[in-house]
């Protein structure tokens, strides 16, 4: 059993350019979250999702776009990469909402030159 | 506002001592509030958590305690062992459905 797998690990973008980072769960959990991890900030939401083809804004989301076509998959964009994006990025699956326990993946550290 | 506090930032304790690390949350309609544990390279990982409907949860090393009238919510680890050695983070779920992380706090288990 996977879990949740995030793709790609790492990346190097130049500002400006854009990007996707897929994550896919196999729990066959409803609830899907994008978080980004800064130094020192701890985790922040950045968009989530309660269902296949549902989406809804967190905590940050400007600059980031995301789409849940199947259930087992949410994708985050970023269409036009800025430095103040370079961070670690996880996604993490519930089958409840947020006061169950949520499984994370293993991130994607991005940075942006 | 949605708020969490995690205190300390760093704590280093001798292998088999006990640490604690205590959070405090703005809100008090909060009502559920997790305990991750991230290692060095890894995602975020659950290890305890606690409803507002009762005031300490065990479960082998580690217990969480809530003290609702006082806004905070502690971490206790027993007899520490260098496995460990992490960074935790605390949460509070607030009422729009918004986990509120705590900035971390690492912990070092010095063998």
């Amino acid at each position: 059993n996977a879990g949740v797998t995030q793709t790609p690990k790492f990346r190097v973008l130049k500002t400006g350019q854009s990007m996707t980072l897929l994550c896919a769960q196999d729990m066959n959990h409803e609830y899907m979250y994008w978080y980004r991890q800064d130094p020192g900030m701890g985790l922040r939401l950045i968009h989530y999702s309660v269902g296949e083809g549902t989406t809804a804004k967190g905590e940050v989301p400007d600059g980031y776009n995301v789409s849940r076509l199947k259930k087992q998959n949410f994708l985050l964009g970023l269409e036009s990469a800025a430095p103040s994006q370079t961070s670690v990025y996880f996604c993490a699956s519930s089958y409840g909402p947020l006061n169950t326990e949520a499984f994370f993946g293993q991130g994607t550290r991005l940075t942006v030159v | 506002g949605e708020n969490v506090e995690q205190h300390p930032s760093t704590l280093s304790v001798q292998e088999g001592d006990s640490a604690v690390i205590k959070c405090t949350y703005s809100d008090s309609a909060s009502n559920y509030f997790p305990w991750y544990k991230q290692e060095l390279g890894k995602g975020p990982q659950l290890i305890i958590d606690i409803r507002s409907n009762v005031g300490e949860k065990k479960d082998q090393r580690i217990a969480v305690t809530l003290n609702k009238t006082a806004k905070h919510f502690s971490l206790h680890i027993t007899e520490t062992q260098p496995e460990d050695s992490a960074v935790y983070f605390c949460a509070a779920l607030y009422g729009n459905n918004r986990l509120a992380f705590g900035k971390g706090n690492q912990v070092v288990v010095i063998p």
